[in-house]
């Protein structure tokens, strides 16, 4: 049971470069969200999916898209990345939506 | 909109202090609070939850927090903090009708052994 998965871990783009954060749960999981990390902000919800082929904007959804096509995986994409996307990219999973259970996160550099 | 305020940014105390962080959350209505933690280079972790019925929690590594709707408060305790305790401490809050937690911008815990 690994709980909650992020790949990959760190990675640098150049900007205007695309890439996909894949975020996987093995536990049956109805609720999935991705969530953006930075100093003294808190987590800040880009998108969230209430179940498989669903999916909702967060607070800060501009410059992602995100993709729920099976239960246990949800896509989070970059189309043209930029500077200030820069930040640590953490996914959760959750039964029920509030309790929630977070992956290791991606370190992501946008240079 | 809900929000969550954690005011203060950065404690720092020595081992067998008490501890207190502050949370404080705008909502009207019911509200599911929560404190989770996030010690160095690792994920969140929930700490603690409160839905309903005794306003004092217990969570893990004996920390505890009580909720007072009058203040809109849910402050986290702890009576003696161990080095181990520094990290990173998040209040959240659910309102069901959201199906979203809203965090807090986080309290930074360091505990000089």
């Amino acid at each position: 049971n690994a709980g909650v998965t992020q790949t990959p871990k760190f990675r640098v783009l150049k900007t205007g470069q695309s890439m996909t954060l894949l975020c996987a749960q093995d536990m049956n999981h109805e609720y999935m969200y991705w969530y953006r990390q930075d100093p003294g902000m808190g987590l800040r919800l880009i998108h969230y999916s209430v179940g498989e082929g669903t999916t909702a904007k967060g607070e800060v959804p501009d410059g992602y898209n995100v993709s729920r096509l099976k239960k246990q995986n949800f896509l989070l994409g970059l189309e043209s990345a930029a500077p200030s996307q820069t930040s640590v990219y953490f996914c959760a999973s959750s039964r029920q939506g509030y309790e929630q259970y977070f992956g290791p996160g991606t370190r992501l550099t946008v240079t | 909109a809900q929000s969550v305020s954690q005011h203060n940014h950065h404690v720092i105390l020595s081992e067998a202090a008490s501890l207190e962080l502050g949370c404080n959350y705008s909502y009207g209505g019911t509200v599911n609070l929560f404190w989770y933690v996030q010690y160095p280079g690792q994920h969140l972790q929930l700490l603690l939850k409160y839905f309903s019925g005794d306003p004092l929690v217990k969570g893990i590594k004996g920390f505890e927090a009580e909720f007072i709707k009058s203040k809109f408060s849910f402050n986290l305790r702890k009576p003696s903090v161990q080095w181990s305790d520094t990290a990173e401490y998040f209040c959240a809050a659910w309102a069901g009708s959201a199906r979203q937690l809203t965090f807090g911008s986080g309290t930074q815990l360091t505990v000089l052994p």
